[in-house]
């Protein structure tokens, strides 16, 4: 059971390239989450999902897109990447059931725009 | 928009002290959780409180959820330099939010030897 997992772990962009965050999960959750960390700033959440093919915006989407086809697997696209979104970036996953609330995080992947 | 203000932002403190972080909002949540982070690592949960007034304890630690669930705090007895990281809050609503947490600042603690 390896958990959330996400690639790279590392990625250095220049402006204005665009990438995929890949990330998946082998504990059949239905609810995925996209968060972005800044130093000193918490996490704060882009995308959700609850379900295949269903998603949602999170607190900061600008620059962003993403799509669940799978239960497994939910990517992030960044489209026309900027400086702004130089972050580490990590990915959740959550089974809903009764009152379990635990969100299970991936590794991170350290994005650097330049 | 939530927020959840955590405090303080830093602590260094020696090993064997005792410390109390905490976690203040102006709205309520139907749940705070709280999660520790290594460098290079994800965060990793560590308790989820839900009902207002409740007192959980893990080992040294023991978190409180306050009466009115708008706040709460960690307080951690006798530190060691194994509890340094990065301590998370984050408070989920009820209803429809999917489950969707958010996130205090984090208090960076460093236990030194």
């Amino acid at each position: 059971n390896a958990g959330v997992t996400q690639t790279p772990k590392f990625r250095i962009l220049k402006i204005g390239q665009s990438m995929t965050l890949q990330c998946t999960q082998d504990m059949n959750h239905n609810y995925m989450y996209w968060y972005r960390q800044d130093p000193g700033m918490g996490l704060k959440l882009i995308y959700y999902s609850v379900g295949a093919g269903i998603t949602d915006k999170g607190e900061v989407p600008n620059g962003y897109n993403v799509s669940r086809s799978t239960t497994e697997d939910f990517p992030l696209r960044l489209e026309l990447a900027a400086p702004s979104q130089t972050s580490v970036y990590f990915c959740a996953s959550r089974l809903v059931f009764r009152s379990s609330y635990e969100q299970y995080f991936g590794p991170g992947t350290r994005l650097t725009v330049t | 928009t939530q927020l959840l203000e955590q405090s303080p932002q830093f602590l260094s403190i020696q090993e064997g002290e005792n410390l109390t972080v905490y976690c203040n909002s102006s709205s309520v949540f139907s749940s705070l959780q709280w999660y520790r982070q290594e460098p290079g690592e994800g965060p990793v949960l560590l308790v989820t409180v839900v009902t207002g007034g409740e007192v959980k304890k893990l080992k040294r630690l023991t978190f409180q959820f306050g009466d009115a669930r708008k706040d709460s705090s960690l307080h951690i007895t006798a530190a060691q330099p194994g509890d340094t990281g990065l301590y998370l809050c984050a408070g989920t609503s009820g209803g429809t939010s999917y489950g969707k947490l958010t996130f205090g600042q984090g208090t960076i603690l460093t236990v030194h030897p």
